[in-house]
């Protein structure tokens, strides 16, 4: 059975903290990784992962994925409290189908 | 581009009720999916079409729930009859299925229907 693990649940950090968020997964005919960030609303789509050692970088956000030992990271520094959010991992099978874990919710406190 | 469309955005049905869910993928995807979200919870995959064809269905409750993409463009959920831990939000997401098109893994939500079921 498909299975995605991410820690921590939650986590209260203060203004320009830096955070990594972890997400290990078991996933068959795995094909890339997805990380969305969700406030009140929908998902909304922050990378998508597929080759191992390859940092992504978007502003303050980053993240890497090790397909050997199944497991990918979220970077945010100099966190705000606009970072105030749930992120979930989402592994996607060369299917399509996309497993979300259940996501950390991470308070930025000012 | 426009984005996901889904109505309703919000629903409150007593129990035994039945709901029905509406969702307009992005043009061209190929791919839909209907996720419930449960608060505190990650999104947990009810369906999954390509074009009018299902893919999974392995966590939907055939007893109750159903969900049709006939023409292979838009699609409905519905529950009948609804119970109380059907409360949650109910998200449609769509992804395109060419292979070489740059955002071809990423899927794309629509704004969701939070379900209350009383």
């Amino acid at each position: 059975e498909d299975k995605v693990v991410q820690s921590p649940l939650s986590l209260v950090v203060h203004e320009g903290d830096t955070v990594t968020l972890n997400c290990s997964y078991e996933v068959t005919n795995f094909r890339s990784l997805l990380w969305y960030k969700q406030e009140k609303k929908a998902p909304t789509f922050l990378f998508m992962l597929t080759s191992s050692g390859i940092e992504k970088k978007s502003g303050r956000l980053s993240s890497i994925l090790d397909k050997k030992e199944l497991f990918s990271i979220l970077n945010i520094t100099a966190t705000q409290t606009g970072d105030s959010a749930i992120y979930l991992c989402a592994p996607k099978t060369s299917y399509d189908k996309v497993i979300f874990g259940p996501g950390t919710s991470l308070s930025v406190i000012p | 581009e426009a984005g996901v469309a889904q109505s309703p955005r919000y629903k409150i049905i007593e129990k035994r009720q039945s709901v029905a869910f509406w969702c307009n993928p992005i043009s061209g995807h190929a791919t839909l999916y209907w996720y419930q979200q449960i608060l505190g919870q990650g999104p947990k995959l009810l369906i999954q079409f390509q074009n009018n064809g299902v893919v999974d269905d392995s966590q939907l409750p055939k007893d109750r729930f159903s969900a049709e993409r006939l023409k292979g463009v838009d699609s409905t959920l519905k529950i009948q009859p609804a119970k109380l831990e059907d409360s949650a939000v109910y998200l449609c997401a769509s992804s395109s299925r060419v292979t070489d098109a740059p955002d071809a893994d990423t899927q794309y939500f629509g704004p969701g229907t939070r379900l209350t079921v009383l």
